[in-house]
């Protein structure tokens, strides 16, 4: 069964762009969720999609934004990059088996690059 | 608010001796609790997780972990460590109702020849 899939591997921006990340979650899934992984900052959600809907999102600004299409795959844009939006990029997906024994699996991310 | 904390933010271990990788939660309820590895540059893979289903939890590769409700800890062990072990280890609590995961800091596991 193929995992979680995302690309680019690596994207390289310059400040005030626009980014693009994809994500492509285990088939059967219908979540996916965003991550962000700064340097010294850890692990933060982001986003969460299901069955095509914004379900919840994290302590970002709206130039964060994403969508789910309707096969359950997932993009993450981010606009007008700044500096500090250097960062790994996890997407992972979820069957939403259920509230309190859902696990996420996780894809290999996006290292996003801005200059 | 449902809260993590790894108390070492990095281990070494000597090939063959034991590990442990120290995890407080902090919870209103119940929570469902997993720890996750990650290798450089790639992602998270799933160790192991509780679910409320027992408290002493097997994972893959030989981890596993004890779920101490009156110690609000979950803490990570393995008897004999591998050089394969060397990563970064996450303890992250799901937040009920939401999906959201909340991860910890981390601890960076590293293994001596």
């Amino acid at each position: 069964e193929a995992g979680v899939t995302q690309s680019p591997t690596h994207l390289i921006k310059t400040r005030g762009q626009q980014a693009t990340l994809r994500c492509s979650p285990i088939s059967g899934h219908t979540s996916v969720y965003w991550y962000q992984q700064a340097l010294g900052l850890g692990l933060q959600f982001l986003l969460w999609y299901d069955e095509g809907e914004e379900r919840n999102r994290g302590n970002f600004p709206p130039r964060f934004s994403g969508r789910q299409f309707p096969n359950y795959s997932s993009e993450l844009n981010v606009n007008a990059l700044e500096l500090e939006d250097s960062a790994l990029y996890l997407c992972a997906s979820s069957t939403l088996a259920g509230v309190f024994t859902d696990t996420q699996y996780f894809g290999p991310g996006t290292r996003l690059t801005v200059l | 608010a449902q809260s993590v904390t790894q108390l070492d933010s990095h281990v070494s271990v000597s090939e063959g001796t034991p590990v442990l990788l120290r995890c407080n939660y902090s919870s209103s309820y119940s929570p469902s609790l997993f720890w996750y590895v990650q290798h450089p540059n790639k992602g998270l893979q799933l160790l192991l997780k509780y679910t409320s289903a027992a408290t002493l939890v097997k994972g893959i590769n030989g981890f596993e972990a004890e779920f101490k409700k009156s110690e609000t800890s979950f803490h990570l062990t393995k008897p004999s460590a591998h050089m394969s072990d060397a990563a970064e280890y996450f303890c992250v609590v799901s937040e009920g109702g939401t999906y959201k995961y909340i991860f910890g800091t981390g601890t960076r596991l590293k293994v001596l020849a």
